[in-house]
């Protein structure tokens, strides 16, 4: 079965300090992978994607995320946290199954704190 | 361009009562999604459409309809609500070439 696997509920980091939210995943053929943040009481805003290229991808807010296709993984970083970045993180998977239609598989979510 | 909107922002219901979603996007996307939103279980997908007049059922259907009559608007309704409908509902609007981009969202509690 295709699914997303985020291992921590929760990570705690020191503003200043790098941070990692860990996201692996399962699915047939190639992944398309995507990590998505949510702010209290907001929607899913896209943050980065990877379809195919490069390993490394650069997102938005100075995010990115490494591709490793053989520990099928796709582990979201910032090199110097900010508290502002504490919200909910998702990673995704789009559905290899869907016939085209971008069905998204998510993950439980993080949730990232920052501490001054 | 207001992205995709959705209304209401908060509902509250008694068991058994009907309701509708309405998200809207000015986008001109084809594809629309409805998920819920669950603690610890992430969104989950309860109907798409592909375009207008479409619709297909995701992960979790059972209890709620939809309906696509126009290519901005896609309706979510609750027919007979119950306690395990309470969630926070996510409407979202995609093209093949992008990525989805979501609504803000809709508290629904069921007493």
């Amino acid at each position: 079965a295709q699914s997303v696997a985020q291992p921590e509920d929760q990570v705690n980091v020191a503003e200043g300090n790098p941070l990692t939210v860990k996201c692996t995943y399962s699915v047939s053929g190639n992944p398309y992978l995507f990590w998505y943040v949510q702010y209290p009481n907001r929607g899913l805003q896209f943050l980065l994607k990877y379809i195919t290229g490069d390993n490394l991808v650069k997102g938005s807010y100075g995010f990115e995320a490494e591709f490793n296709k053989s520990q099928t993984s796709f582990h979201l970083k910032k090199p110097s946290a900010l508290v502002s970045d504490s919200a909910l993180y998702f990673c995704a998977v789009r559905d290899t199954f869907s016939g085209g239609y971008n069905k998204l598989i998510f993950g439980a979510g993080t949730r990232l704190a920052v501490h001054p | 361009n207001a992205g995709v909107t959705q209304t209401p922002k908060f509902r509250v219901l008694k068991t058994g009562q009907s309701m509708t979603l309405l998200c809207a996007q000015d986008m001109n996307h084809e594809y629309m999604y409805w998920y819920r939103q669950d603690p610890g279980m992430g969104l989950r997908l309860i109907h798409y459409s592909v375009g207008e007049g479409t619709t297909a059922k995701g992960e979790v259907p059972d209890g709620y309809n939809v309906s696509r009559l126009k290519k901005q608007n896609f309706l979510l309704g609750l027919e007979s609500a119950a306690p395990s409908q309470t969630s926070v509902y996510f409407c979202a609007s995609f093209t093949p070439q992008e990525t989805q981009y979501f609504g803000p969202g809709t508290r629904l509690l069921v007493l």
